[in-house]
């Protein structure tokens, strides 16, 4: 089974709101990443998390904060977001931890739209 | 540097035909692997194949094939006898362990395919 969920499937979000992207997975894979997909547009990583540990941040600005509670679940928690934000999310994860050319395997994504 | 290109922004097709869609990448690593993803209108990026860099074999699996050419640089992909629910968009993607890289999935600009019943 290589599910990966994530939910809301769709957020609206006023300027001055905090909210929260669940990524769920619980096929054992030890890296899990947020990718941001702009219309028309191939997905920009933007966070890595190996064993539960960040990795990678891609100069993503702190308004977006993520976390990994454990190694199942990925959160990214929004704050003060722009209009440009609005995007698809999306959440993937691999079996081994970073530094590996392991498939990644993603989730239906979250539409947001920043009002 | 690491690059891929697919030069189709779009195709459109007819139901029944085969369609190729273009890959072309550049990486200086000898160790390296490409994948395809599919991405239907819902938003999910859905896996397609993973090839490694030394594995030139076609590889086909039901109506989709994949044709790896290190001469070339190229991993093209192609549906045979189309279908509409194969409308989508598709990328491409490179990943390597060279030192500008750390397995990132570096993707292609995507091929928007539609076909028309």
């Amino acid at each position: 089974d290589t599910e990966v969920t994530q939910t809301p499937k769709h957020l609206v979000m006023g300027m001055t709101n905090k909210k929260s992207l669940k990524c769920e997975q619980h096929m054992g894979h030890r890296a899990m990443y947020w990718y941001k997909q702009k219309a028309k547009k191939p997905p920009e990583l933007m966070f890595v998390y190996s064993y539960e540990k960040l990795s990678i941040n891609e100069s993503v600005p702190s308004r977006f904060s993520p976390e990994c509670p454990n190694s199942s679940l990925l959160n990214l928690h929004l704050h003060a977001l722009q209009p440009e934000d609005s995007a698809l999310y999306l959440c993937a994860s691999s079996p081994l931890a970073i530094f590996s050319t392991d498939t990644q395997y993603f989730g239906p994504g979250t539409r947001l739209t920043v009002l | 540097a690491q690059k891929v290109t697919q030069a189709q922004t779009e195709i459109s097709v007819v139901e029944k035909e085969d369609v190729t869609l273009d890959c072309v990448y550049e990486t200086r690593d000898t160790t390296y692997y490409l994948f395809w993803y599919k991405q239907p209108p819902s938003g999910e990026l859905v896996f397609l194949i993973r090839r490694n860099s030394f594995d030139e074999q076609n590889e086909i699996s039901g109506r989709y094939s994949w044709n790896f050419q290190k001469s070339t640089s190229s991993f093209n992909f192609t549906i045979t006898a189309s279908q509409v629910v194969d409308s989508a968009v598709y990328f491409c993607a490179l990943s390597n362990l060279g030192s500008s890289n750390t397995g990132k999935l570096i993707f292609g600009q995507g091929t928007t395919l539609q076909v028309k019943p």
